[in-house]
């Protein structure tokens, strides 16, 4: 069973620009959430999506958005890019939302902003 | 956001030490959920903890859920150098509304001298 596939792997962007990360989930998962990992701050949660509507949202602005489609992948998206984004971007699936469902990461996109 | 209190920081050990590290919270949970992440990589989940008390082995590793259902340790016997990497925890509250919501540790960050 193939895991959470996420691409690109790498990335560099100039501040100003805009990103597209892409996320696949497990097969037959259904939920899928993104985290900002950067040095010293831990995972720190984007928003989570199930069944293409948003369901939870961290604390992140709204240059920061996602969407999922029918088939369960997602996407996220930063706009106008700011140093202070560079990161590591984590995207996670699991099979539902209900208590219960733990999360699985994929290998993440590693973005870096110039 | 929300966080909990994981502690060690970090840790730098004699390979064949054992290792403890924790999680605490002022909230209680329904799940605790022990994650390791290999530098570059994205966590990989390594022990679930669904009902206070529960204690689960996953080889050299043990995981407790506190009978408070509001802190959880992790142990690591007989450390090997592979053993390295970040380790997280996280909650799972389900409040109203069945939204799940995850809530992470900064990590413990583990040194293996071999």
């Amino acid at each position: 069973k193939a895991g959470v596939t996420q691409t690109p792997r790498y990335l560099i962007k100039t501040r100003g620009q805009q990103v597209t990360l892409s996320c696949s989930p497990i097969s037959g998962h259904r939920s899928v959430s993104w985290y900002q990992q950067t040095p010293g701050q831990g995972l720190q949660f984007l928003f989570e999506y199930f069944s293409e509507t948003q369901r939870n949202k961290g604390n992140f602005p709204g240059r920061f958005s996602g969407r999922q489609f029918s088939n369960s992948r997602s996407e996220m998206n930063v706009s106008t890019l700011e140093l202070g984004d560079s990161a590591l971007y984590l995207c996670a699936s699991s099979l539902g939302q209900l208590s219960g469902n733990t999360i699985y990461f994929g290998e993440g996109s590693w973005l870096t902003v110039v | 956001g929300q966080q909990l209190n994981q502690s060690p920081q970090s840790m730098f050990i004699q390979e064949g030490e054992d290792v403890s590290m924790n999680c605490t919270s002022s909230s209680i949970f329904n799940t605790w959920l022990w994650y390791k992440q290999d530098p570059g990589e994205g966590p990989v989940l390594l022990i679930a903890l669904y009902k206070a008390g529960e204690l689960t082995s996953n080889g050299r590793l043990t995981a407790q859920f506190g009978i408070t259902r509001k802190d959880s340790f992790l142990n690591i016997s007989a450390s090997i150098p592979s053993d390295v990497g970040i380790y997280f925890c996280a909650g799972q509250l389900t409040p109203a509304g069945n939204n799940r919501k995850l809530i992470w540790g900064l990590g413990t960050s583990l040194a293996v001298n071999p």
